[in-house]
């Protein structure tokens, strides 16, 4: 099976930390994503990596940046926390030049900033 | 990338089976429809894949007509266990060696006792 670990489960943090949310996959895949998901909103992609030191923009970047400096490890950085970055956050891993769109999810980081 | 539109939520009892439909109008050649599911406070998790007709494993059916326009869902006597948010993807995962994979906003399903 393939297991897509989040280093966190329940994050509490102060305005203006800065935060790492760490995200480690063990199949090897090359696509890896960051999603936040709000009440109402669905999930919506923050970045995607396709390859190391390789990223792209999702659908919402700002306040955050990310880092991907091994294969298996893809980190989501907020650099200076703020309230509205409370939210569920789930890594997602997926294998290049796979015929179809099969997304393996982490079990979400909740993150608090107070 | 191919933009889907499902209904918010619905609300089914338990024994019942369940559809729920996909709409993706400008759905491409080479496009896959997929589907998740997700239950509170988890990431979600595949459920089923399909590119044309029907295709049905242990957990779902889907069906997809001709035009490909649209997608439906459907889960056989639906249990209490069956509450969970139902996303709708579609998309060609070997479009240009990576791609960016968007969800929707999804169907909330209710099963009701």
């Amino acid at each position: 099976d393939v297991k897509v670990t989040q280093s966190s489960r329940y994050l509490v943090k102060r305005t203006g930390e800065k935060v790492f949310l760490e995200c480690v996959q063990d199949m090897d895949h090359e696509n890896m994503f960051w999603y936040r998901q709000d009440p109402g909103l669905g999930l919506r992609l923050i970045y995607f990596s396709y390859d190391v030191k390789m990223k792209e923009k999702g659908d919402i970047p700002e306040g955050y940046s990310v880092s991907r400096e091994k294969k298996e490890r893809f980190s989501l950085i907020l650099e200076s926390a703020s309230t509205n970055q409370t939210s569920m956050y789930l890594c997602a891993t997926h294998s290049l030049g796979a015929t179809n769109e099969k997304l393996f999810f982490g079990s979400g980081t909740q993150l608090s900033v107070l | 990338l191919a933009k889907t539109t499902q209904p918010i939520s619905m609300d089914s009892y338990e024994g019942q089976e369940v559809n729920i439909t996909c709409s993706h109008n400008n759905i491409a050649t080479n496009d896959y429809i997929t589907w998740y599911q997700q239950f509170p406070s988890q990431g979600p998790r595949f459920i089923i894949q399909g590119y044309k007709t029907k295709v049905t494993n242990e957990v779902a059916s889907l069906f997809i007509p001709a035009d490909r326009k649209s997608s439906t869902l459907s889960l056989p006597r639906v249990s209490l266990s069956d509450t969970a948010v139902y996303y709708c993807l579609v998309g060609n995962g070997n479009s240009g060696g990576y791609q960016k994979v968007t969800f929707g906003t999804g169907t909330k399903l209710q099963v009701i006792p």
